[in-house]
């Protein structure tokens, strides 16, 4: 049981390349999500899914696009790369049901650079 | 609008003193509310939540959060604190009646403990 795993852990970009972070998870959670981490901001939403083929916006969703075309992959795209996108990307799985099982299990984050 | 505060950005404490960690949110309805750690370099993991019921939750490492409504406050407290305590807090919630599954986090707490 591997959990939440995100590739690639570091990434240089030059700005307007485009790139996709991949994230897989082996709970058979229906909810995941995609977080930037940025100093002193916290973590911002980018983008959630509560199932395959279901995917809706967050609070910072400009400039990235998802998809979610199974249960375990939830991708994230950066479709044409800006130094405002230089940041911490973590992405995190969980049950929808709510309740007890309603936890988030966190990957290791993926640290991207844009120049 | 959701959102999450939390007012110091780093606290520090000797090693045997209690501490505490502040969170206090403002959403609609009822809120799911949640705690995490994050060591150095590290994704998040899972401390706590406050789903229903008892107003005291206890969670991993001896963490312990009590839920209070009026005050709109889910403050993160252990009895005596140890060095390896040392790291980033983080705070989140989710309501429940909104009918979406956004997560917000606050901005983050450095906690300090002091050998």
């Amino acid at each position: 049981n591997a959990g939440v795993t995100q590739t690639p852990k570091f990434q240089v970009l030059k700005t307007g390349q485009s790139m996709t972070l991949q994230c897989a998870q082996d709970m058979n959670h229906e909810y995941m999500s995609w977080y930037r981490q940025d100093p002193g901001m916290g973590l911002r939403l980018i983008h959630y899914s509560v199932g395959a083929g279901i995917t809706d916006q967050g609070e910072v969703p400009n400039g990235y696009n998802v998809s979610r075309s199974t249960t375990e992959d939830f991708p994230l795209r950066l479709l044409s790369a800006a130094p405002s996108q230089t940041s911490v990307y973590f992405c995190a799985s969980s049950y929808v049901a709510g309740g007890s099982q309603e936890t988030q299990y966190f990957g290791p984050g993926t640290r991207l650079l844009v120049l | 609008a959701q959102s999450v505060a939390q007012p110091e950005d780093q606290v520090n404490v000797a090693e045997g003193n209690p501490l505490t960690v502040k969170c206090t949110y403002s959403v609609s309805g009822n809120p799911y509310l949640f705690w995490y750690v994050q060591y150095p370099n590290r994704g998040l993991q899972f401390l706590l939540k406050y789903i229903t019921g008892d107003n005291l939750v206890k969670g991993s490492y001896g963490f312990e959060a009590e839920f209070n409504k009026s005050q709109t406050s889910f403050h993160l407290k252990k009895p005596s604190a140890l060095v390896s305590d040392s790291a980033l807090y983080f705070c989140a919630v989710r309501s429940t009646t909104s009918g979406t599954y956004k997560y917000i986090f606050g901005t983050g707490t450095r906690l300090k403990v002091l050998a």
